[in-house]
């Protein structure tokens, strides 16, 4: 079973540029998350979509960051424009289970993120 | 006062020592506990998973949930190089949304 994709691997921008981070979820996987982990912090959630909807934004600057995940498959995630602290590994999981689903929380297969440098 | 705290390390032991990572939470809603593992430049990997209070073995790794306390801890016994790497605690509510709360990561070194 293929993991969850996600590309480019590495990016390295000016401050106030624009970026876009693509990620392919594990196959029949309806619930993706986005993730920021700052070095040597835990990954923080931005957003999580089950299918193509948003279910929680509560953390996501939406003043410089958005993200769409059409068809309810593949997602993306645009920071405009960049700041410095958005330096960070931006991490994409996917999960089987829909988010109101009661009983057992449900495993997040990550993928091995994009790694952004602001500078 | 973070919801999640992990010390951070770092963690540098004897191959074959028993290795003790620990976090404490301050949220008493959380429900599911888990542990990840993340090697360098990789994503967390799901190592260990609990519900409530109690142990679960799997293995060398033992997960231990204390929520009278709101303490988890993980395990590892006999432990090998190939066990280096920043291990994530992770907690959850429930119901609800399926948000992980994670602690800061603890980076473990293994030296044979």
């Amino acid at each position: 079973e293929a993991g969850v994709a996600q590309s480019p691997r590495y990016k390295i921008i000016e401050k106030r540029q624009s970026v876009a981070f693509w990620c392919n979820p594990i196959s029949g996987h309806a619930t993706l998350y986005w993730y920021q982990q700052i070095l040597g912090q835990g990954p923080k959630l931005l957003i999580q979509f089950q299918n193509n909807g948003v279910v929680d934004d509560s953390q996501l600057p939406k003043d410089r960051f958005s993200a769409e995940r059409l068809k309810g498959v593949d997602s993306t995630l645009k920071i405009q424009p960049a700041k410095l602290e958005d330096s960070a590994v931006y991490l994409c999981a996917s999960s089987f289970a829909f988010p109101t689903r009661q009983g057992r929380g449900e495993t997040q297969y990550f993928g091995p993120g994009t790694r952004l440098l602001v500078l | 006062q973070k919801e999640v705290e992990q010390d951070p390390g770092p963690l540098s032991v004897p191959e074959g020592a028993i290795v003790s990572l620990n976090c404490t939470y301050s949220n008493s809603a959380f429900q599911y506990f888990m542990w990840y593992r993340q090697y360098s430049r990789k994503g967390p990997e799901l190592l260990m998973y609990t519900y409530s209070s109690g142990n679960k073995e799997d293995g060398r790794f033992t997960a231990q949930v204390d929520k009278s306390s709101k303490y988890i801890s993980l395990f590892i016994r006999d432990s090998q190089p190939s066990d280096s790497a920043t291990y994530l605690c992770a907690m959850t509510w429930l119901r609800g949304a399926q948000k992980l709360v994670f602690g800061q990561g603890t980076r473990l070194t293994i030296n044979p």
